[in-house]
């Protein structure tokens, strides 16, 4: 079965543009979910999005947002770019079931820089 | 707000000893996961620990998690090499396994 994949691998942006990732899930993983992870913030949860629909929702601004498609591949956009948004973002995906055992498998990650 | 703290955060030590790595959260929860990062790479899955009391075991390393305490531990068994990296472990407060909230992480090292 293949991984989480997510496109593109390493991405340079300047401040005040805009940047879309890519993010295709485990097959039959329904849950697809985004983390930043910086060395002063650590890993932080942004959102999660399930069956088309956001669900879950960390501390971000509105710049940080994300869709998922029915076939269950997500993105996520950052608009206005600031360079405290450069940062490995990691994609997951799980089964999202409540009960037994269920985990998030996590995807390569996109480093983005912001010069 | 959920807090999940990690400590050590730097572990330095040499091949051969015992160590443990706590991990301490603010909520309740009954899940909580390890996961292992190397330089520059991304989180791979350690333990999945899904009630109170649990342990788990893979080579040198050993979780187990007490929710009670709302504490989980890592503990490494005659370290290698091999085991240098960051250990990050991260509570899921939606018991879906779609937010989890990570620890600090433990940047571990190794060395002969």
């Amino acid at each position: 079965k293949a991984g989480v994949t997510q496109t593109p691998r390493y991405l340079i942006k300047t401040r005040g543009q805009q940047v879309t990732l890519s993010c295709s899930p485990i097959s039959g993983h329904r849950s697809v979910s985004w983390y930043q992870q910086t060395p002063g913030q650590g890993l932080q949860f942004l959102f999660e999005y399930f069956s088309e629909t956001q669900r879950n929702k960390g501390n971000f601004p509105g710049r940080f947002s994300g869709r998922q498609f029915s076939n269950s591949r997500s993105e996520m956009n950052v608009s206005t770019l600031e360079l405290g948004d450069s940062a490995l973002y990691l994609c997951a995906s799980s089964l999202a079931f409540t009960s037994g055992h269920n985990e998030q498998f996590f995807g390569p990650g996109t480093r983005l820089t912001v010069l | 707000e959920l807090k999940v703290e990690q400590n050590p955060l730097f572990l330095s030590m040499q091949e051969g000893k015992n160590y443990t790595i706590y991990c301490n959260y603010s909520t309740t929860s009954d899940r909580l996961y390890w996961y292992r990062q190397d330089p520059g790479k991304s989180l791979e899955s350690l333990f999945v620990l899904l009630s109170n009391g649990a342990v788990k075991q893979e080579g040198r390393l050993m979780a187990s998690l007490d929710t009670k305490a709302r504490l989980s531990t890592l503990h490494i068994t005659a370290a290698v090499h091999d085991l240098s990296a960051t250990y990050f472990c991260a509570v899921d407060i939606s018991k879906r396994a779609d937010k989890l909230i990570f620890g600090t992480g433990t940047r571990l090292q190794v060395f002969p």
